[in-house]
């Protein structure tokens, strides 16, 4: 089945060490969103790729970035994780980037900052 | 500013019907999505809404009115699986969702 995978699924990490969150999909789409979510909040968009574009938003801190080597795969670095950045962090695509383009979303990665 | 409003939480009785509104003010329209949220795990998608009326799927409707910045998702025949929060999302004129923090809906016996 196409899907969205997201590994791993609970990361702990040390305040202030770097880590990195993955995303991989096989429903071939063009766009891919990392959004980050906190307890009963709304999902928050952190960035997102139209294929090799990368669109930052203007909220997103300096200390997240992103890459994405190819159409399957989207990493999210958190340079150095405080204790605010814990949260569920979900990896979303969708085939285009225009009217009723329904994302697909991943299990996501919940990440614990100790 | 953008903004999306949902109550936080409703409860209902398994069996009953429920309806989850949801009130938006946007930069632009691009249709209005509803997903449904199990806790600990990632949106689900539900239903998607550009023009005006009632969209039927199952024990799932969802209604837009453009004009009022208003839709509502109705959910009949509840069951306890359908414990979960509900989110409203819509899609600005950036192409962008706007999310709503969420519905959580709680089934009782």
């Amino acid at each position: 089945d196409a899907m969205v995978i997201q590994n791993p699924r609970y990361q702990v990490t040390q305040f202030g060490k770097p880590v990195t969150l993955s995303c991989s999909q096989t429903l071939n789409h063009n766009v891919m969103y990392w959004y980050q979510q906190k307890s009963s909040q709304a999902p928050k968009l952190l960035f997102h790729y139209y294929d090799k574009d990368f669109n930052n938003e203007a909220d997103t801190p300096d200390n997240f970035q992103s890459r994405r080597p190819n159409t399957s795969f989207c990493f999210l670095d958190i340079r150095s994780p405080g204790l605010g950045d814990a949260a569920m962090y979900l990896c979303a695509t969708s085939s285009d980037f225009s009217g009723g383009e329904t994302q697909y979303f991943g299990p996501g990665t919940r990440l614990l900052v100790l | 500013g953008q903004n999306i409003d949902q109550p936080t939480e409703m409860t209902a009785t398994e069996g009953a019907i429920v309806q989850i509104n949801c009130t938006y003010q946007t930069s632009g329209f691009n249709g209005l999505f509803w997903y449904q949220q199990h806790a600990g795990e990632a949106p689900t998608f539900l239903s998607y809404n550009v023009l005006d009326g009632l969209e039927e799927k199952g024990r799932f409707s969802s209604f837009l009115s453009r004009s009022k910045g208003y839709s509502y998702l109705l959910l009949k025949e509840l069951q306890m699986k359908d414990s979960a929060s509900y989110l409203c999302a819509v899609m600005d004129s950036n192409y962008q969702l706007i999310w709503g923090a969420g519905t959580k809906l709680i089934i009782k016996p």
